[in-house]
């Protein structure tokens, strides 16, 4: 059972750039999470959706920040615009069901120059 | 506002000695979870405790979570490099599904 998936691993953006980072969950999980998590600090959470269904999304920015979760497909975090403050590690969550466990993928490196 | 606390923020040790690592909490939570992360990976599920005062081993690691669920400990016995990581807890939000992340432990093991 291959865990959950993200790409691209490394992404580097040039300010004003646009970043889009996929994520595939785990099979039979209907629920993602996306975090970022700044150098040297613990993970903050950015949004959680279900298919086609942004549940929560009050740790993300206003702007240049969106989230899609939709039927097909994988869960697409996009930032718009980049920024250098940008530059962290995105990483995705998924759990089959509310208040189950979170299987974490590898992460997104983004590095904007 | 749910925080979680760890301590001590870096720890570097000798291989074979023990140590333990801290999560504190003003706030209840209903469980805690503990994350090991190794550079350029996501963080890897080690336990998770959900009952005050529950004690959870996995090989020569010791998870125990406090009576009033406001805090956990983690207590690593005779240390090896492998054990070298980020250490993270997290709890549940009260209100959401989203994970609260403790402010991490990197703990550093020379041979």
């Amino acid at each position: 059972n291959a865990g959950v998936m993200q790409n691209p691993r490394h992404l580097v953006r040039r300010r004003g750039q646009e970043a889009r980072l996929r994520c595939s969950p785990m099979k039979g999980h209907s629920h993602v999470y996306w975090y970022r998590q700044l150098p040297e600090e613990g993970l903050k959470f950015m949004v959680y959706l279900q298919k086609e269904n942004i549940i929560d999304e009050s740790g993300m920015p206003k702007e240049r920040f969106s989230a899609e979760f939709p039927k097909e497909g994988p869960s697409i975090l996009r930032i718009q615009q980049v920024v250098r403050g940008d530059s962290a590690a995105y990483f995705c969550a998924s759990s089959p069901g509310q208040r189950e466990t979170q299987y974490f993928g590898p992460g997104t490196r983004l590095l904007v120059l | 506002t749910q925080l979680l606390e760890q301590s001590p923020q870096f720890l570097s040790i000798q291989e074979g000695e023990n140590l333990t690592v801290y999560c504190n909490s003003s706030s209840v939570f209903s469980s805690l979870q503990w994350y090991r992360q190794e550079p350029g990976e996501g963080p890897v599920l080690l336990v998770t405790v959900v009952t005050g005062g529950e004690v959870k081993k996995l090989k020569r690691l010791t998870f125990q979570f406090g009576d009033a669920r406001k805090d956990s400990s983690l207590h690593i016995t005779a240390a090896q490099p492998g054990d070298t990581g980020l250490y993270l807890c997290a709890g549940p939000d009260h209100n959401t599904d989203k994970l609260i992340f403790g402010t991490g432990t990197r703990l550093q093991v020379f041979p």
